[in-house]
């Protein structure tokens, strides 16, 4: 069965590195997703993705994130320069569309320390 | 816009035990729901879903979830857990006017005693 994978699965970084996630779709899948969970907090919603564009992004993904789809397989999160605030488990996703109906397959997951 | 709220954080039961968690949403408007369930040291997948018709849904694994309206919920029941089911269980929405984006509640801790 296609899986959503991510890589590292644990990222440990010092507050001011870029750090870049990786995320590897389902292979016919158009629609991209990036979420994050802080230790203790809800899953939350950071930016959608397709066709090489930002579709939606939420207040937290502000100008220190950005996501690019660099050679049609990988899918990255790239925080330019982390916080204390930043660590946190990141989930990738991918549709097959944009439909609200379709079921949103979610990667493992990275937990991303920032010491 | 949306919000979601899981109203128990840790439920610890024995095996054949009937569980129910609870999920209420805010939203006026047309919502679809979701639960999904997270194994131990695995990925979000998804349990069940409900977008309209019968509101009583039945998913995978044994559970079913029914959606009331009037109450803004969409609970999570099956009637026998097994030690299997140890997982962390999260109820989330989109709306059509949101988009495809995921709305989550907290999560529930599940811990089933053999």
């Amino acid at each position: 069965e296609p899986e959503v994978t991510q890589t590292p699965s644990h990222q440990v970084t010092q507050m001011g590195q870029e750090v870049i996630l990786r995320c590897v779709p389902i292979s016919n899948h158009l629609y991209f997703y990036w979420y994050r969970q802080i230790l203790g907090q809800k899953v939350e919603f950071l930016v959608s993705f397709y066709n090489n564009e930002i579709s939606e992004k939420s207040e937290i993904f502000d100008d220190q994130f950005s996501v690019e789809r660099p050679d049609g397989s990988n899918f990255t999160l790239k925080i330019r320069s982390t916080k204390l605030e930043d660590s946190a488990m990141y989930f990738c996703a991918s549709t097959l569309s944009g439909s609200p109906y379709n079921e949103q397959f979610f990667g493992p997951g990275t937990r991303l320390t920032v010491l | 816009a949306q919000s979601v709220s899981q109203h128990n954080h840790h439920v610890i039961l024995s095996e054949a035990a009937s569980l129910e968690l609870g999920c209420n949403y805010s939203y006026g408007g047309t919502v679809n729901l979701f639960w999904y369930v997270q194994y131990p040291g695995q990925h979000l997948q998804l349990l069940l879903k409900y977008f309209s018709g019968d509101p009583l849904v039945k998913g995978i694994k044994g559970f079913e979830a029914e959606f009331i309206k009037s109450k803004f919920s969409f609970n999570l029941r099956k009637p026998s857990v097994q030690w299997s089911d140890t997982a962390e269980y999260f109820c989330a929405v989109n709306t059509q006017a949101a988009g495809n984006k995921l709305t989550f509640g907290g999560g529930t801790r599940v811990l089933v005693k053999p």
